[in-house]
């Protein structure tokens, strides 16, 4: 069975500065990709970032990147540059190649000070 | 606009009526699947389709049906809402299993009084 951990119910970050959402997993797929979506106050889900369990290189979108550390079976995200539009539920979720379902996390709550 | 529409945003009820949400995408997408999201327990599966007249339960099926008649659209039913239905519902459609993202849509805010 698929599992995804975030540990963090809630999280500060003063503006401008990086912060670490953390997000661990469990999976006996020997293939999946792990995702993180931001759902801010307005309610939709928005994707920000993949990883495929193969990819040698963490991956980068703009200010967001997943550190993925493959043998602790975490897929943490980092935001640098906080922005006060940056505040918002972020979900870590995971799909395995075999898998119809995409397992969420139960989110964190990012709030960024200004 | 490549995309997923559901409808309604909003929708209050009262328990046993029946409703539908509709789901309908762009994308010739054959994957689609239901979630429903309720604090501290992130979004669970409640049914999927690999493709049409392809349906499957996932974790929350109870209480819901769905149905796959044509490959854009996905609806939901509830037959008799009861207020545990009380939820944010997402549709969402990939393009195929596996290591594709999800599409979601806007998300109807569902509550059964």
């Amino acid at each position: 069975a698929q599992k995804i951990t975030q540990t963090q119910p809630g999280m500060f970050v003063q503006e401008k500065e990086a912060v670490t959402l953390d997000c661990t997993y469990d999976t006996s797929d020997p293939s999946y990709g792990l995702f993180w979506y931001k759902q801010p106050s307005s309610g939709e889900m928005i994707f920000l970032i993949y990883q495929g369990s193969y990819d040698q290189q963490n991956a980068t979108e703009g200010r967001y990147s997943l550190n993925f550390q493959k043998a602790r079976k975490s897929a943490n995200l980092v935001i640098s540059a906080s922005q006060l539009g940056d505040s918002a539920m972020y979900f870590c979720a995971m799909r395995g190649y075999n898998n119809n379902d995409m397992r969420f996390g139960a989110g964190t709550r990012l709030t960024v000070k200004p | 606009e490549a995309q997923v529409t559901q409808n309604p945003r909003y929708l209050i009820t009262v328990t046993g009526k029946k409703l539908t949400v509709t789901c309908s995408q762009n994308m010739n997408h054959e994957y689609m699947s239901w979630y429903r999201q309720d604090p501290g327990l992130g979004l669970r599966q409640i049914y999927y389709s690999m493709n049409v007249e392809v349906t499957d339960k996932g974790d929350v099926p109870e209480g819901y049906k769905v149905s796959r008649k044509e490959k854009r659209n996905f609806p939901l039913i509830l037959e008799s809402p009861s207020p545990n239905q009380t939820s944010l519902y997402f549709c969402a459609s990939s393009f195929s299993r596996g290591l594709s993202g999800y599409t979601f849509g806007s998300g109807t805010r569902l509550t059964v009084v």
